[in-house]
């Protein structure tokens, strides 16, 4: 049973940077699967950030697009999401999660909950 | 952009009665590419039903997909108290994935 774990910062000052990773562990991240990120803001629902497969392939969200890079690491069986120029408006809970055949979401991380302030 | 919209927001119901959740989509969804997954209070979501209608590995058979192009429907057979939760729909036939609002049951 492949097993998810996020970890990063807590709280991001506005315009920073926010850096967050993924640790995959009980199977393989260079696996034929893709590897996500979504995010939930507090009482909201949840928003796909963008993915990516074993080799670097990316696929992101447009909406986001000019503020992100999504990266893996084979060797450490991990993937990782840098966000920029944050705002409040990205105050989340930020979730990693494995893409099944086609792209639905089959496991996931406990999420890790960021929150934007100075 | 495929927007989904869930309906109704909250279904106030009891235990041991049918829930029927509906999403639709603001165009027909690829292959009926169309999940749906449960979320509990501070807990990540998971994942019920994946191609419309095909039951998650350990999902109970009270569950089920139906439903294919724009309009889908998520079926509780029998409530049991673990069931009420906030549900989501999502495609995954066209890029950006997308998810709707979500349908809250509550306990009536």
């Amino acid at each position: 049973q492949v097993q998810l774990q996020e970890s990063g910062p807590g709280l991001v000052k506005p315009s920073g940077t926010l850096s967050l990773t993924c640790a995959v562990s009980g199977g393989s991240i260079s696996s034929t699967n893709w590897w996500s990120w979504i995010r939930q803001p507090p009482g909201e629902g949840l928003e796909w950030i963008g993915e990516i497969y074993p080799g670097g392939i990316t696929n992101y969200n447009s909406s986001l697009k000019s503020r992100l890079i999504i990266a893996i690491d084979e060797s450490k069986n991990q993937f990782s999401l840098r966000l920029n120029s944050m705002t409040a408006a990205d105050t989340a809970v930020y979730y990693c999660a494995r893409g099944g055949p086609g792209g639905y979401f089959d496991s996931w991380g406990q999420g890790t909950l960021v929150t934007v302030s100075s | 952009e495929i927007v989904l919209t869930q309906s109704p927001g909250t279904l106030s119901l009891s235990p041991g009665e049918r829930a029927t959740l509906s999403c639709r989509a603001s165009q027909s969804v690829s292959n009926n590419y169309l999940a749906w997954y449960q979320q509990k209070p501070g807990q990540a979501p998971r994942l019920l039903i994946n191609g419309a209608s095909r039951r998650a590995t350990g999902i109970p058979d009270r569950f089920s997909g139906s439903g294919s192009g724009t309009d889908f429907t998520l079926t509780i057979s029998r409530l049991e108290p673990e069931d009420f939760a906030v549900y989501y729909c999502q495609q995954y036939g066209n890029s950006p994935l997308t998810f709707g609002g979500g349908t809250k049951v509550e306990i009536k």
